[in-house]
């Protein structure tokens, strides 16, 4: 089955830019989505198709894809968006359709 | 606005079968395009997908519990319900449901999740 690889943990100060990553093979050619999971919460979808944001979610979250790696990336970071992350992808053909990545603590310093 | 909760036993000893309900409202399970699908969380753990049924009724299964999860939807009821067999304390997790919308392959909105524990 298909696997996506996020680094463990991401650290950044306030007012600084935090870039996860969620690596896969040819990742490119497929949708990646986010979600934010705060402590004690359901997780949140911040980002669909790759870089389209739902209503509600700021400007400064923003999403893209290329090549093996979709990237989350959280401009001027606040302390509020101290969360998990996970990426998604759904494999039409695969036997193992909807897969997450193993998530991205983020700890805004 | 879409909503949907969890309901079902906090807790269920090993070798139990585990069945959970999700309640929803806001949108009909008759409505091409989208789906309800069931994803756990064990403690401090990442996120887990387990099953998906779209509106025609088509289902997915994770490969690896295939043999245990049952999931079917009652549209006039706005509920879908996942059964898992042979529950073991490595199931311990909190379960969620959540809305497939009918143009992506994400989950949008998603319920509150219940903390299930497998214990004698």
């Amino acid at each position: 089955s298909y696997v996506l690889t996020q680094p463990p943990s991401v650290s950044v100060a306030p007012g600084q830019t935090a870039r996860i990553t969620c690596g896969g093979n040819n990742i490119e050619s497929k949708s990646v989505h986010w979600y934010q999971q705060k402590p004690g919460q359901a997780p949140v979808l911040v980002v669909y198709d790759d870089r389209v944001r739902p209503s509600g979610i700021p400007e400064r979250i923003s999403g893209s894809n290329s090549g093996n790696t979709a990237t989350l990336t959280i401009s001027r970071v606040e302390a509020g968006d101290e969360a998990d992350y996970y990426c998604q992808v759904w494999e039409s053909n695969s036997d193992h359709p909807m897969v997450f990545g193993g998530g991205t603590k983020l700890t805004v310093l | 606005q879409i909503t949907l909760k969890e309901s079902g036993p906090r807790m269920v000893k090993p070798t139990q079968t585990l069945t959970l309900t999700c309640t929803f409202s806001g949108f009909s399970l008759r409505a091409t395009g989208v789906g309800v699908g069931w994803i756990r969380q064990p403690p401090g753990k990442a996120l887990e997908w387990l099953a998906l049924i779209y509106w025609n009724d088509d289902k997915r299964y994770s490969p690896s519990l295939k043999s245990r999860l049952t999931i079917t939807k009652d549209t006039s009821k706005n509920q879908v319900v996942l059964t898992m067999t042979n529950m073991d304390p490595v199931d311990t997790a909190t379960y969620y449901c959540a809305h497939r919308p009918r143009l992506y392959n994400s989950l949008d909105y998603w319920g509150q999740g219940t903390l299930v524990t497998v214990s004698s």
